[in-house]
């Protein structure tokens, strides 16, 4: 079946440490998505990448960094500098560059800092 | 003021109530308007897409967009247990690269 895949599901991190979540699909889309969901506030773009080996930031990227190395992944790394990390993290991915709305989101991966 | 205004509630009514969500937008370049549903810790799934204004009806949902007031809706009809979720309204134009998401109403259908 096709869809997005994240993973860890829930991950705890202590203050200082980096930690990266995994992001892979097999839809064969060209633009993926990160988005941090807090409650009360919706979804927050934190990063974009519209093809390979590009990505630009979106309203809440300081304390976050991606890469996109191959089609299929979009790892997210939550860096010490990120002042609040605890959130639920979601992935998103849709067919073709231009945005029309149209997004497919993994399962979501919930980190904790202790 | 927000792009996207969205009452977060929670929203509770009886098994086969119509149920209304709304949301209110402030740019007038989007498009696109859409409806998610999410379940408890798990992503959020389409539901609901429409392009500019209009209706458009599926099964028990009804999505309505009036560009003009800068106000869409989604209707369910027959509300079932399982239409218990947080539904987000988002919205997005071409000339723009991300989606704009309202915070989401969280409804509860009681048996």
């Amino acid at each position: 079946d096709g869809g997005i895949t994240q993973s860890p599901k829930y991950l705890f991190r202590k203050e200082g440490q980096n930690v990266t979540l995994s992001c892979e699909q097999n839809l064969n889309h060209d633009a993926m998505y990160w988005y941090r969901q807090d409650p009360g506030q919706g979804l927050r773009l934190i990063y974009y990448s519209q093809i390979v080996n590009d990505f630009q930031k979106g309203d809440i990227a300081e304390g976050y960094s991606v890469s996109r190395e191959k089609k299929e992944s979009f790892p997210l790394t939550v860096t010490s500098a990120q002042k609040n990390p605890t959130a639920f993290y979601l992935c998103a991915s849709s067919l073709g560059r231009a945005n029309t709305g149209e997004l497919f989101f993994g399962e979501g991966s919930r980190l904790t800092v202790l | 003021q927000k792009e996207v205004e969205q009452d977060p509630g929670p929203l509770s009514v009886p098994e086969g109530a119509i149920v209304s969500l709304n949301c209110t937008y402030s740019n007038s370049a989007f498009q696109y308007f859409m409806w998610y549903r999410q379940y408890s810790r798990k992503g959020p799934e389409l539901l609901m897409y429409t392009y500019s204004s209009g209706n458009k009806e599926d099964g028990r949902f009804t999505a309505q967009v009036d560009k003009s007031s800068k106000y869409i809706s989604l209707f369910i009809r027959d509300s079932q247990p399982s239409d218990s979720a947080t539904y987000l309204c988002a919205m997005s134009h071409t000339g723009g690269f991300k989606t704009i998401f309202g915070a989401g109403t969280r409804l509860f259908v009681k048996a």
